[in-house]
């Protein structure tokens, strides 16, 4: 399979707990981009990387959450002190970083905030 | 500021009808547009796009979308409805330089047999 994966699909945690989500995208895709998706809502921008670098962060992105793409694969997305109101899908994206390119995602991991 | 406006929260269509989900954008630079399909529970799949040249895109699964440049509209059509196509459905515009999409609201999609 060579399309964007993610991990875990499924998180369940506490209020208060850190957690960690995984995206791994499309081989040679430069480009990775975080969303967040709230029930009857088209999902919201918070960030994206090319390469390595962090090129653009959503106010949305609050000083709890960090995301990381060390070395320009693979990228993680970081929630200290998890709220309710964090429970939301968590979506990955990749291309290849050309404006005319096509953004494609993984299958989200889903969190839920107790 | 750039926005994606899909008017309608729920359509209804008999299968083997036409259908067509609204999009409209707001004026800003020339827009890529897009559309995506999400299942339940699942990530988002990309259908067809608008970038330039012919208004009528072509896409997966038999959809279509027409790019209307003085309505400000980017429809999404199929000519025979399935059962299997009952989903939600994005609009969605680049913001420049593919830095992100911006999306609308999403319309959900019920084939009735």
């Amino acid at each position: 399979d060579t399309g964007v994966s993610q991990n875990p699909r499924h998180k369940i945690t506490k209020r208060g707990q850190n957690v960690t989500f995984r995206c791994d995208p499309i081989s040679e895709h430069n480009r990775l981009y975080w969303y967040r998706q709230t029930l009857g809502q088209g999902p919201e921008f918070l960030t994206y990387f090319q390469n390595e670098a962090q090129l653009e962060k959503s106010r949305l992105l609050s000083d709890r959450f960090s995301a990381e793409r060390p070395k320009g694969s693979f990228s993680t997305l970081e929630i200290q002190r998890t709220e309710q109101g964090d429970s939301a899908m968590y979506l990955c994206a990749s291309s290849t970083g050309l404006r005319t390119d096509t953004q494609y995602f993984g299958p989200g991991t889903r969190l839920t905030v107790l | 500021a750039q926005s994606v406006a899909q008017p309608e929260d729920q359509v209804n269509v008999a299968e083997g009808n036409p259908l067509t989900v609204k999009c409209t954008y707001s004026v800003s630079g020339n827009p890529y547009l897009f559309w995506y399909v999400q299942y339940p529970n699942r990530g988002l799949q990309f259908l067809l796009k608008y970038i330039t040249g012919d208004n009528l895109v072509k896409g997966s699964y038999g959809f279509e979308a027409e790019f209307n440049k003085s309505q400000t509209s980017f429809h999404l059509k199929k000519p025979s409805a399935l059962v299997s196509d009952s989903a939600l459905y994005f609009c969605a515009r680049d913001a420049g330089n593919n830095r992100k999409l911006i999306w609308g609201l999403g319309t959900s999609l019920a084939v009735n047999p």
